[in-house]
C-alpha cells in the first residue's frame, strides 16, 4: 500500500497563476483533510471530505476549493494565487471522524 | 473554542535521558493524538488516546480527564527521537485543534 501520497511534491507559482494539489489514498479511507503548516503557526485545516462527493469548510477556507468526486482522491485548487498562500501543505486521511490520521508527504508551494 | 496548549516549545536532551511534553486542552475535547513530524517533514500518528495509559517502544503518552491534560514520555532518549512532537485535539464532531508543538533536540 503507497498510503497517501501528493502531487507535486514542490511547486513555485506567479501571484494570481492557478493550480491544483492532488491528494490520494489507497485505505479506502472517508474522511480526507487538507491542511496548510506555517512557521509558528502549526497545523491549521483548510477543508476536509467526510465521504465521496462532500465537502466542508476548515479553519482557514478562503483562497481554496476542493473536490472529492472520487472516494480515493481529495483535489485542492487555488483559483488565483497570493503570496499568502506560500506555504507546506499536508493532506490526511481516517477510516473514521475520530480515528488516527494518515498524513502525506507534503507538498512545499511558494507563491510569488 | 476547542484549544490546546503545548508545553515547552523547545527542549533539549542529552541521549538517555527520559523526556516529558505536555499538553493540556480545554473543555470539549474528548480524546488526544500524538504526531511527530521528523526534521525532513514527514508526519506520523504516534497515539491516540481518550483515558488512560498507550505504550509503544520507548514512548508512552497518557492522559487525565479529570485535570485536562496528556503527556508524551520517551524513555531512553536517542538523537533518532529528535523531531516536533504535536498534541492534537478531538471532540468528535468537529476537526482536530493542533498545538503549535514541542521541538525536541537530543544530542549524543
Amino acid at each position: 500500500n503507497a498510503g497517501v501520497t501528493q502531487t507535486p511534491k514542490f511547486r513555485v507559482l506567479k501571484t494570481g497563476q492557478s493550480m491544483t494539489l492532488l491528494c490520494a489514498q489507497d485505505m479506502n479511507h472517508e474522511y480526507m483533510y487538507w491542511y496548510r503548516q506555517d512557521p509558528g503557526m502549526g497545523l491549521r485545516l483548510i477543508h476536509y471530505s467526510v465521504g465521496e462527493g462532500t465537502t466542508a469548510k476548515g479553519e482557514v477556507p478562503d483562497g481554496y476549493n476542493v473536490s472529492r468526486l472520487k472516494k480515493q482522491n481529495f483535489l485542492l485548487g487555488l483559483e488565483s494565487a497570493a503570496p499568502s498562500q506560500t506555504s507546506v501543505y499536508f493532506c490526511a486521511s481516517s477510516y473514521l471522524g475520530v480515528d488516527t490520521q494518515y498524513f502525506g508527504p507534503g507538498t512545499r508551494l511558494t507563491v510569488l | 473554542k476547542n484549544e490546546v496548549e503545548q508545553s515547552p516549545q523547545n527542549l533539549t536532551a542529552q541521549e538517555g535521558e527520559f523526556i516529558t511534553i505536555n499538553c493540556s486542552y480545554s473543555v470539549g475535547i474528548s480524546a488526544l493524538h500524538w504526531l511527530q513530524q521528523h526534521p525532513g517533514g514527514g508526519i506520523v500518528s504516534l497515539f491516540m488516546l481518550s483515558s488512560g495509559k498507550k505504550k509503544h517502544g520507548r514512548l508512552i503518552a497518557t492522559i487525565n480527564i479529570q485535570e485536562k491534560h496528556s503527556s508524551l514520555h520517551i524513555t531512553a532518549s536517542h538523537p533518532r527521537d529528535s523531531a516536533v512532537y504535536i498534541c492534537a485535539g478531538d471532540s468528535g464532531n468537529t476537526p482536530l485543534v493542533f498545538g503549535k508543538g514541542t521541538r525536541l533536540s537530543v544530542i549524543a
